[in-house]
């Protein structure tokens, strides 16, 4: 069955860089796109960026000067990386598989990245 | 970018009731919304995409429907388990865009 699971440090200290990793089984990442979304507690999501399954990649323009989504699949994981962390980046990262026409079909469970020193 | 405006932010209803929530999209989505129900403490779930195509899986009471710049979700005969915050998610234009939910919980 699909899964995806989200990894990486719970803590990041303000102006360093957030790195996460998404491993994603039952599905490929040559056949399906994965997004990285966040959510702020008690608020909506925010789409972040997308890996296209042809190696593509999309980025939210409020993050992209500080994003960068890559991913490895001969280990079928996806990267997240930003720099630049502030109190306001603090939330819950998701990793999602992507259906082609964009809406988001399965999710990770999710890791809670607090920015504090 | 898309606004999503979600409406009611908060609900109350009983056991059976049938329940409506709205989303009005600042522009044209041409249908191409989605909603997810997310219960406390867990990641989002697809209900609905493409505006009225439920997703596998989903209970038959949940519906959807809509068009242009206006969209609901109805619940119909609510159950205890339908206790979430829902979210709709407009994927027409980049970056997709969701609403900031709707929470529903039991009178």
């Amino acid at each position: 069955q699909v899964q995806l699971k989200e990894s990486g440090p719970g803590l990041v200290q303000p102006s360093e860089t957030l790195s996460l990793t998404c491993t994603v089984s039952g599905f490929s990442l040559t056949s399906y796109s994965v997004s990285w979304v966040r959510q702020p507690s008690g608020k909506g999501p925010e789409w972040m960026g997308r890996m296209w399954y042809d190696g593509d990649t999309a980025y939210n323009s409020a993050l992209k000067s500080r994003l960068s989504i890559s991913r490895d699949t001969s280990k079928n994981q996806v990267f997240l990386k930003m720099n630049s962390l502030q109190t306001d980046d603090t939330g819950t990262y998701y990793c999602t598989r992507d259906d082609y026409g964009g809406y988001h079909d399965y999710w990770g469970q999710g890791v809670m990245v607090t920015v504090s020193s | 970018d898309i606004q999503m405006t979600q409406s009611p932010a908060s609900l109350s209803a009983s056991l059976g009731e049938t329940v409506t929530i709205e989303c009005r999209a600042s522009e044209d989505i041409y249908s191409n919304l989605a909603w997810y129900q997310q219960k406390p403490g867990n990641s989002p779930q697809l209900l609905i995409y493409d505006a009225n195509s439920l997703a596998d899986g989903v209970p038959s009471r949940f519906s959807g429907s809509g068009s242009g710049t206006q969209y609901s979700l109805k619940i119909n005969s609510l159950q205890s388990e339908d206790v979430a915050s829902y979210f709709c998610q407009q994927y027409n234009n980049y970056p997709d865009t969701f609403g900031a939910g709707t929470k529903l919980e039991l009178k």
